[in-house]
């Protein structure tokens, strides 16, 4: 079993709709939690650090359920430029705060 | 700024040859890691360094060498490339418990 896992998609979802990802941890010993994004051909690059108590940030918001080991992530008001793939991570206090990745949801939004 | 440069960006490698990817950090991280992303697997952590002199295994280090001689500096060798080390390789550095940047990337085909 992968220590993340994630439905690879991909989303298919017209402008303007909310979409939700969700991602898995199998670990319990993960301390911190984050989405990426990645757009194709690139580097990854953070999109939100997730928290306990649920973050919010414009038109994300991210939840965690650390009994359950489930990761969360709302697009309200889906752009084109969300099109991308998205990943959920977790770091765990051991390799030099290891990153550890899930494979990624791809999203693409359409006009 | 140019943050995490990764060189060569592109290269096809004959099996059996060796090469050398530099990665070059302009921000003082004391941390850095080599990534390789594959369809379907996410990013798996090759090989990382907590400081200069020093280097450690990650998920997948057969078939790869490191060396961090300088603290902007990480290189990764392959010592005779196999056609399953035919990847994308990002490079990417922190200072601890703070955000990781990436590099761009470095697409490698061993033919």
């Amino acid at each position: 079993r992968k220590e993340v896992e994630q439905d690879p998609g991909p989303f298919n979802v017209p402008e303007g709709a909310t979409v939700a990802f969700n991602c898995t941890y199998s670990n319990s010993a993960s301390q911190s939690f984050f989405w990426y994004r990645q757009d194709c051909r690139k580097e990854p690059k953070l999109l939100m650090s997730v928290y306990s108590s649920g973050n919010e940030d414009g038109r994300f918001t991210a939840q965690l359920n650390r009994a359950s080991q489930y990761i969360s992530l709302l697009i309200r008001d889906s752009k084109l430029s969300d099109s991308a793939t998205y990943l959920c991570v977790v770091r765990k206090q051991e390799y030099g705060n290891k990153l550890v990745f899930g494979a990624g949801t791809i999203l693409r939004v359409k006009s | 700024n140019a943050g995490v440069t990764q060189t060569p960006k592109f290269r096809v490698l004959k099996t059996g040859q060796s090469m050398t990817l530099l990665c070059a950090q302009d921000m003082n991280h004391e941390y850095m890691y080599w990534y390789r992303q594959d369809p379907g697997m996410g990013l798996r952590l090759i090989h990382y360094s907590v400081g200069e002199g020093t280097t450690a295994k990650g998920e997948v280090p057969d078939g790869y060498n490191v060396s961090r001689l300088k603290k902007q500096n990480f290189l990764l060798g392959l010592e005779s490339a196999a056609p399953s080390q035919t990847s994308v390789y990002f490079c990417a550095s922190n200072r601890p418990g703070n955000t990781i940047y990436f590099g761009e990337g470095s697409w490698l085909t061993v033919v």
